[in-house]
């Protein structure tokens, strides 16, 4: 079975732009979750979505976005960059909602916001 | 406020038994711990999970106090590859439908030793 698989890698940006992210979660898993990697800041959590509908959203502004789409396939979208927002930005899918699964994370995208 | 308290850094000879620490004292009833790690520059993998009961699978064991204040992963005979950050995780997987996704602390690096 593939696993989770995100496009692109790496990614540089300048400030004010907007970024699409793409994640591909396993065959057969509906829950698509997102989370952003900073050394400062460690693991956040972004959001959650299963069947196509938002569960849970984390402490972000109203520039970060998502969708899932009917293949289970999910996007990130962040709009008028800022330097901070520079991080590998992780998702991870699950077959269930929710977090009582174990979560399979994919590689990741490297943003870099100059 | 963290809900967990692992060592920022560990130790270990390559082929000894790695046991890392967490402290989650204030861990309520419903809230499971999740064991996960990462390996530079990947995403975080799953490794176990547990109620109150002690856990086993083939990549380690989950050691939970009868109190569950606080809990020990086991990694039985640490490898090189075992080397990474390894982050202790309470959360209640069924609280608000999901409630805040994966809350990842700092973690422990773990360094397996040659």
């Amino acid at each position: 079975k593939a696993g989770v698989t995100q496009t692109p890698r790496y990614l540089i940006k300048t400030r004010g732009q907007q970024v699409t992210l793409s994640c591909s979660p396993i065959s057969g898993h509906r829950s698509v979750s997102w989370y952003q990697q900073t050394p400062g800041q460690g693991l956040q959590f972004l959001f959650e979505y299963f069947s196509e509908t938002q569960r849970n959203k984390g402490n972000f502004p109203g520039r970060f976005s998502g969708r899932q789409f009917s293949n289970s396939r999910s996007e990130m979208n962040v709009s008028t960059l800022e330097l901070g927002d520079s991080a590998l930005y992780l998702c991870a899918s699950s077959s269930l909602a929710g977090f009582y699964n174990e979560q399979f994370f994919g590689p990741g995208t490297r943003l870099t916001v100059l | 406020d963290a809900k967990t308290t692992q060592p920022t850094s560990m130790d270990c000879a390559e082929g000894r038994a790695a046991n890392l620490p967490c402290n989650h004292s204030t861990i309520s009833g419903n809230e499971y711990v999740y064991w996960y790690r990462q390996i530079h520059s990947q995403g975080p993998q799953y490794i176990i999970h547990g109620l109150k009961n002690n856990e086993t699978n083939e990549m380690a064991s989950l050691i939970i106090t009868e109190d569950r204040k606080s809990s020990t992963l086991i990694l039985p005979h640490a490898t090189l590859r075992d080397t990474a950050v390894y982050y202790c995780i309470v959360s209640d997987p069924y609280s608000g439908g999901g409630a805040d996704g994966l809350t990842f602390g700092k973690g422990t690096h773990l360094i397996i030793q040659p």
